[in-house]
């Protein structure tokens, strides 16, 4: 069954950089794009844009470019969320999401990474 | 962008009730080459991460219980749980894919009465 798998949590301070993954199995996955979510504590879902798996290109949501970076390891079916000078502001949980076939709703979506930044 | 705009925020609905949350997007988001609307629903539950129950505006996901119904077309869509049951209480999120970016509505949040 399709499954996508997250790093845990982290604890960084700001100005600090955090790398979130974000595993696949059970599918093809240079068929299906990537998506990532950003749900910050108590609040709705945020979408931060989506990463072609087959292409690798991304397309970032307004207010997600510059400190944000989506890639892959097609080698082991792997996605990454790449967040540098951490702000306080980006503390949140961050889900990464599997696209449908051809459309993007999302089908299977990951247990999320809490990242929490703190001095 | 497109704005999604969910109603209520809350609700209360008594067990074995009919439940009926709305979204509305500021744009239409019907695709008139397929005739479909790309717009689809959520639910999460405490502590889990969202779960896909429909899109298309109407299609239920594989797995979903027939008590979960959506409909509406264009730019006003309704979710209905036909008869609420103890596990339904979740945050209940709608999202269109018609066009990046990719918008959610806030929430609306689903207890029982």
């Amino acid at each position: 069954q399709v499954q996508l798998v997250q790093s845990g949590s982290e604890l960084k301070k700001p100005g600090a950089s955090v790398k979130v993954s974000c595993k696949a199995s059970g599918y093809t996955f240079t068929n299906f794009a990537i998506n990532w979510v950003r749900q910050a504590p108590g609040q709705g879902l945020e979408w931060m844009g989506v990463i072609n798996t087959n292409t690798g290109r991304p397309i970032y949501a307004q207010g997600f470019t510059g400190r944000f970076v989506f890639s892959l390891d097609t080698s082991v079916t792997t996605a990454y969320l790449q967040i540098s000078d951490l702000k306080t502001e980006d503390t949140a949980l961050y889900y990464c999401a599997k696209a449908a076939p051809s459309y993007n709703y999302f089908d299977n979506w990951g247990q999320g990474t809490l990242v929490t930044v703190s001095s | 962008d497109i704005v999604v705009t969910q109603s209520p925020d809350s609700l209360a609905v008594s067990l074995g009730e009919r439940a009926t949350i709305s979204c509305k997007s500021s744009q239409s988001v019907l695709y008139s080459s397929n005739n479909k609307n790309y717009l689809a629903w959520y639910q999460q539950k405490p502590g889990q991460p969202p779960k896909l129950l429909i899109y298309w505006a109407s299609t239920r996901e594989s797995g979903v219980p027939d008590r979960f119904s959506g409909s509406g077309s264009g730019t006003d869509f309704t979710l209905t749980i036909g008869s609420l049951q103890a596990e339904d209480v979740a945050v209940y999120y709608c999202q269109q894919y018609y066009r990046t970016p990719y918008t959610f509505g806030q929430g609306t949040k689903l207890e029982i009465k």
